[in-house]
């Protein structure tokens, strides 16, 4: 049975920092991942999405790290803002399915 | 293009009631998903389509949760009897269905419809 594991549950930095966060998962028979942010009382904005077959993927900021071996994948933000406050949230599938796992996600707050 | 639209946005009813949410997917998308947020909780997976293979239903928590999609377009997940622990925000996510490519299987998220049970 997939699991997915967020650490930390809740971030807060002043602008400007980098900063990582973490999500682990426990069967590593995975398609891809797929991270996410939410903003409250909103849906997800897909942020990357990593294949089962690359190591890693950049938009912008954001780099996204998979290490199916591990099951583990980093989200690294780079000089984070203000407008980078949101929960952030990973996803993957159930091995063999294209049931998603969604971690309870990072709650990430930066400050001006 | 458009993204995924669901309506009603925010759906008010008793317990007890009937109600029915429904979910417009991204057009060309094969794969619909339903997945249920309770406050503060994270997303639970309810049931996953796929073109016009049988769903995976794997996710509804009881009988009285059931969904259609018709073909390739709209989806409806319809909640019988409401119970006041099926207030949540329903949200709805489409992709595209392929086996290989950059970005297959990529989910687009619909702003979700929140049900509350008196």
């Amino acid at each position: 049975k997939q699991e997915v594991t967020q650490i930390p549950a809740a971030l807060s930095v002043p602008e400007g920092e980098n900063l990582v966060l973490n999500c682990s998962f426990t069967d590593s028979a995975i398609y891809n991942l797929q991270w996410f942010r939410q903003d409250p009382g909103k849906g997800l904005t897909s942020l990357l999405l990593i294949q089962s077959s690359q190591r890693e993927q950049t938009s912008g900021r954001l780099n996204a790290s998979l290490d199916k071996s591990s099951g583990r994948s980093t989200l690294y933000i780079a000089a984070s803002q203000p407008g980078d406050s949101a929960t952030y949230l990973c996803a993957v599938p159930t091995s063999g399915t294209y049931k998603y796992i969604f971690g309870t996600g990072t709650r990430l707050k930066v400050l001006a | 293009g458009a993204g995924v639209s669901q309506s009603p946005s925010n759906k008010v009813t008793e317990k007890g009631k009937d109600v029915e949410l429904r979910c417009d997917p991204i057009s060309g998308h094969t794969a619909l998903y339903w997945y249920r947020q309770r406050l503060g909780q994270g997303l639970e997976f309810l049931i996953y389509f796929q073109g016009n293979s049988a769903p995976d239903k794997s996710g509804l928590p009881s009988d009285r949760f059931s969904a259609e999609r018709t073909g390739e377009s709209v989806s409806t997940l319809t909640i019988q009897r409401t119970q006041q622990e099926d207030s949540a925000v329903y949200l709805c996510a489409s992709s595209l269905f392929r086996t290989s490519g950059s970005s297959y299987n990529e989910q687009f998220f619909g702003p979700g419809t929140r049900l509350t049970v008196l």
